[in-house]
């Protein structure tokens, strides 16, 4: 069964132009989480869905972040405009249920110039 | 705020050696995680646990709920064994969501 999979793995991009991650959640989980990893850091959790509904979107910067996963299956994660400082790697997770081990994408690395 | 500590940050051993990794939290806990992150990003997790101990081949983790405490051990390191380890706690009123520290770099030379 295929894991978590995430798409582009590595996208370089100039400063002020937008991006957009994808995620493909293991089938059947329910759960989905986006995290943002800083070099040297663990991951901190951006937004959270139960399906359709985001549940836990408080630590993602509403102003120029949004996520979507329309279908309550794979789900978008996009940045506009895109700032030097939004440089990390961008992970997906999912699990069965928000108690429930959560299982990781390979993640995207993201360069601003 | 609730924080996770970890220590060491980086770490070195000869393969062979008894590995100790540490983690401390600051307040109650409904469940502790142990999770390996090796070189380009991926994350798999090791352990789930809310008390005693777990045991899977040379991997050894433990938690002490009255002193915050939790310890993941690696016995006869190896070379492949090199990675992060990150530890991350579910707070009782977290709706679910795990707090990760951030990680201990570990390096085993052959």
């Amino acid at each position: 069964e295929a894991g978590v999979v995430q798409s582009p793995r590595y996208k370089i991009i100039e400063k002020k132009q937008p991006v957009a991650f994808w995620c493909n959640p293991i089938s059947g989980h329910n759960t989905l989480y986006w995290y943002l990893q800083n070099l040297g850091q663990g991951p901190e959790l951006l937004i959270r869905y139960e399906n359709e509904e985001a549940v836990d979107d408080s630590q993602l910067p509403k102003d120029r972040f949004s996520a979507e996963r329309l279908k309550g299956v794979d789900s978008t994660l996009k940045i506009q405009p895109a700032e030097l400082g939004d440089s990390a790697v961008y992970l997906c997770a999912s699990s069965s249920g928000p108690y429930n081990e959560q299982f990781f994408g390979p993640g995207t690395r993201l360069t601003v110039l | 705020k609730n924080e996770v500590e970890q220590s060491p940050q980086n770490l070195t051993a000869q393969e062979g050696e008894f590995i100790t990794i540490n983690c401390s939290y600051s307040v109650g806990i409904s469940a502790l995680h142990w999770l390996q992150q090796h070189p380009g990003g991926g994350i798999v997790s090791l352990f789930m646990l809310s008390s005693g101990k777990k045991k899977h081949g040379r991997l050894i983790a433990t938690i002490n709920i009255q002193e915050k405490h939790s310890s993941l051990h690696i016995t006869a390191s190896h070379p492949r064994d090199s990675a992060v380890y990150i530890c991350a706690v579910r707070y009782g009123g977290s709706q679910g969501n795990l707090i990760f520290g951030k990680g201990t770099k570990l390096s085993v030379k052959p």
